[in-house]
């Protein structure tokens, strides 16, 4: 069965500071998706990873997956509040394109 | 283009009582798929269709049957509620990428059950 953790589970960040995400999963996969979570609303995706070495940047936010240490970073630069969420991540379990996701980490940035 | 849509946003039901969550996307994708989202919890996958005609089971399909009416339409049915379905669900629809695939959510329904 594939597991997907992600810590820390909350994040408070300074803005301007650097802060990382980890999200580890426990089978093999190639395929590594990021969302975020404003409060009371749906899930935007963020970064498709897809590949093992895969980058992916936008904005302050940037993600990469090593498939063979089952690790994903989310890698926040230079907080700001605008970044307050939750930040899932998801992993693809092959058949069917199903998701499992992970437990999330919620983010608030404070001045 | 709206995406992917859900109704209703909101219900309040009582124990043992049944209802009908719909869900339709406008994008042509062969892929649906219907999450629960409990307080502080990521989503976890109900049921999914691959493609129109086709549905199977995903981590919780416990209490749950859906309908993949047509390649727009995807509904969720709770045949008798009970309150451990309390929760926020969220429909997805899929698009096929180089390698990989795309999931898009809708906005969600707020269930609370009594």
């Amino acid at each position: 069965e594939l597991k997907v953790e992600q810590n820390p589970l909350f994040l408070s960040m300074q803005e301007g500071k650097n802060y990382t995400i980890y999200c580890n999963y426990s089978t093999t996969s190639d395929r590594l998706y990021w969302y975020r979570q404003d409060p009371g609303k749906s899930l935007e995706s963020l970064f498709v990873l897809l590949s093992n070495g895969a980058v992916k940047q936008e904005g302050r936010l940037m993600a990469s997956l090593d498939t063979k240490a089952r690790l994903s970073t989310l890698h926040i630069t230079a907080a700001v509040h605008d970044l307050s969420a939750t930040y899932f991540c998801a992993v693809d379990q092959a058949a069917g394109n199903k998701l499992t996701f992970g437990g999330g980490t919620r983010v608030l940035v404070k001045p | 283009n709206a995406g992917v849509t859900q109704t209703p946003k909101f219900q309040v039901l009582k124990t043992g009582q049944s209802m009908t969550l719909q869900c339709a996307q406008d994008m042509n994708h062969n892929s649906m798929y219907w999450y629960r989202q409990d307080p502080g919890m990521g989503l976890r996958l109900i049921y999914y269709s691959a493609s129109e005609g086709t549905t199977d089971k995903g981590e919780v399909p416990n209490g749950y049957n859906v309908s993949r009416l047509n390649k727009r339409e995807f509904s969720l049915r709770l045949e008798s509620a009970a309150p451990s379905q309390t929760s926020v669900y969220f429909c997805a629809s899929s698009e096929v990428l180089a390698g990989g695939f795309e999931q898009f959510f809708g906005p969600g329904t707020r269930l609370t059950v009594l």
